[in-house]
C-alpha cells in the first residue's frame, strides 16, 4: 500500500512569493494534518482536514492555509513568504479523526522550503 | 505555551546500553501519548503509544512509562544499537477527542560504537 505522498520534496522561493505544497494520504485515510518542522521549535501543528473540513487548527498566522479535496488529497498554501518560513512542512493522514487513539499518524517525507 | 516538552536536545548513549529518552507535559487531559523516531530526509515513523489507564507499555527493545502524578513520561530502549540513531518525539493527544497531536521538540540519540 502506497503510503503518504508528498511534492514537491524540495523547493526554493524568495521572500513575498507565495508557495503551494501537495499532500496524498494513504488511500482510505480521511484525515490529513499538516506539521512545520524546523530546528528549534519541533514540530508544530498547522492544521487538520477531515472530509473537506478543516477541522483543528493551529497558532500560525492567516499567511498559511490549507484545504482538502474529495478524495483526501490535500494542499496547503504560504502566501507573503518570509524568512522565517523555512522549514521542513510534513503531512500525516491518518484513518479516522486526529484523536491519537487511531494508533498513528503516517507521516510522508515532507517538503523542504527554502526561502531567501 | 509548550505543552509537550522534550528538555534535552541531544543525548550520546553506548551501543548495548539502555537510552532513556524523557518527555513532559503540562495539559493534564492528554490521556494518549506516542513516540516517533525520525530519520533524516525521512518523515517521522510510529514507535510506540500508552494511554492514560496503563503506566507501562513494551514492545521488544522500546518501553514507555507514564506517571500521571509527575505528568512524566519516559522511553527505555534496550539495548540500544546503531540503527536507534535518530530524533524522537514525543506527542500527546486525547483518546475520546478529535483535536490536533502536540508535539515535543525532540531529542537526538547517538548510538556511539
Amino acid at each position: 500500500k502506497a503510503g503518504v505522498t508528498q511534492t514537491p520534496r524540495y523547493l526554493i522561493k524568495t521572500r513575498g512569493q507565495q508557495v503551494t505544497l501537495s499532500c496524498s494520504p494513504i488511500s482510505g485515510h480521511r484525515s490529513v494534518s499538516w506539521y512545520q518542522q524546523t530546528p528549534g521549535q519541533g514540530l508544530q501543528f498547522l492544521f487538520e482536514y477531515f472530509s473537506e473540513t478543516q477541522r483543528n487548527k493551529g497558532n500560525f498566522p492567516g499567511r498559511f492555509s490549507g484545504r482538502q479535496f474529495s478524495n483526501s488529497r490535500s494542499e496547503m498554501n504560504v502566501s507573503t513568504l518570509e524568512l522565517g518560513d523555512s522549514a521542513l512542512y510534513l503531512c500525516a493522514s491518518s484513518l479516522a479523526g486526529g484523536g491519537a487513539y487511531t494508533g498513528e499518524l503516517f507521516f510522508g517525507e515532507g517538503s523542504r522550503l527554502t526561502v531567501l | 505555551d509548550q505543552q509537550v516538552k522534550q528538555n534535552s536536545p541531544s543525548l550520546s548513549v553506548q551501543e548495548g546500553r539502555i537510552s532513556i529518552l524523557n518527555c513532559d507535559y503540562t495539559n493534564s487531559m492528554f490521556d494518549y501519548f506516542l513516540w516517533y523516531k525520525k530519520y533524516p530526509a525521512e518523515g517521522p515513523t510510529f514507535l510506540i503509544s500508552i494511554s492514560s489507564i496503563k503506566d507501562k507499555n513494551e514492545d521488544g527493545r522500546f518501553t514507555v512509562f507514564l506517571n500521571k502524578s509527575a505528568k512524566h513520561l519516559s522511553l527505555h530502549i534496550v539495548p540500544s544499537q546503531p540503527g536507534d540513531s535518530a530524533v524522537y518525539f514525543c506527542a500527546a493527544g486525547f483518546m475520546n477527542r478529535d483535536d490536533k497531536i502536540i508535539f515535543g521538540k525532540g531529542t537526538r540519540l547517538h548510538i556511539l560504537p
